[in-house]
């Protein structure tokens, strides 16, 4: 079965050092999210691709995040420098296209900032 | 502006128990999708249903039943004889036609432990 994948699963990384996550969406998907989970709330999107083209990116800190896909197959999502309050789950998702007719999520990158 | 409440923050059941999880939602839109997403310890989010705003039929699939009321904005969920598997935390969420869709609120989530 088709899956999204993400790498790594778990992060420990000292505040101030940069760190990146990957995400291979299912094969096809032209619509890859970027989610942002903290402990004991729901996931609050980051940044929404379209192919290669961000969408929406209205809520990531762009002050230290950034994103990109280049290719508009697989992402990167990256954080320098890395701060304590960045500690959550980042959860990369993908869809057919536009318009969120069914999102499937990949298991996500526990990110711990020490 | 979009917001989605789920006033459960935790709900224990014994197996086998019926247990309902609550979802209000707001939007001032007249076009929008509700869903909900079952998130496991593994950490994925697992799709489990979508019901476009125009339809307020009840939904069943097994275990599972849906009741959307727009009325009172709500759109709850049941699970029926439930199972140790079911034990997860389970969020609603919204998205609307403004957005094109694109945008989805998700709740605070519901965790269900369902005991042996």
């Amino acid at each position: 079965e088709a899956e999204v994948a993400q790498s790594p699963r778990y992060k420990i990384t000292e505040k101030s050092q940069a760190v990146a996550f990957w995400c291979d969406p299912i094969s096809g998907h032209a619509t890859l999210y970027w989610y942002r989970q903290i402990l004991g709330q729901g996931p609050e999107l980051l940044v929404q691709f379209q192919d290669e083209s961000v969408v929406d990116d209205s809520q990531l800190p762009k002050d230290r995040f950034s994103a990109e896909r280049l290719k508009g197959v697989d992402s990167t999502l990256k954080i320098q420098p890395a701060e304590l309050g960045d500690s959550a789950m980042y959860l990369c998702a993908s869809s057919e296209h536009r318009g969120n007719t069914e999102a499937f999520f990949g298991q996500g990158t526990r990110l711990t900032v020490v | 502006a979009q917001k989605v409440t789920q006033a459960q923050t935790e709900i224990s059941v014994v197996e086998k128990e019926d247990v309902t999880l609550d979802c209000v939602y707001e939007t001032r839109d007249t076009t929008y999708y509700l869903f909900w997403y079952k998130q496991p310890p593994s950490g994925e989010l697992v799709f489990l249903i979508r019901r476009n705003s125009f339809d307020e039929q009840n939904e069943i699939s097994g275990r599972y039943s849906w009741n959307f009321q727009k009325s009172t904005s709500s759109f709850n969920f049941t699970i029926t004889a439930s199972q140790v598997v079911d034990s997860a935390v389970y969020f609603c969420a919204l998205s609307e036609a403004e957005t094109s869709y694109d945008k989805v609120i998700f709740g605070p989530g519901t965790s269900l432990s369902v005991i042996p």
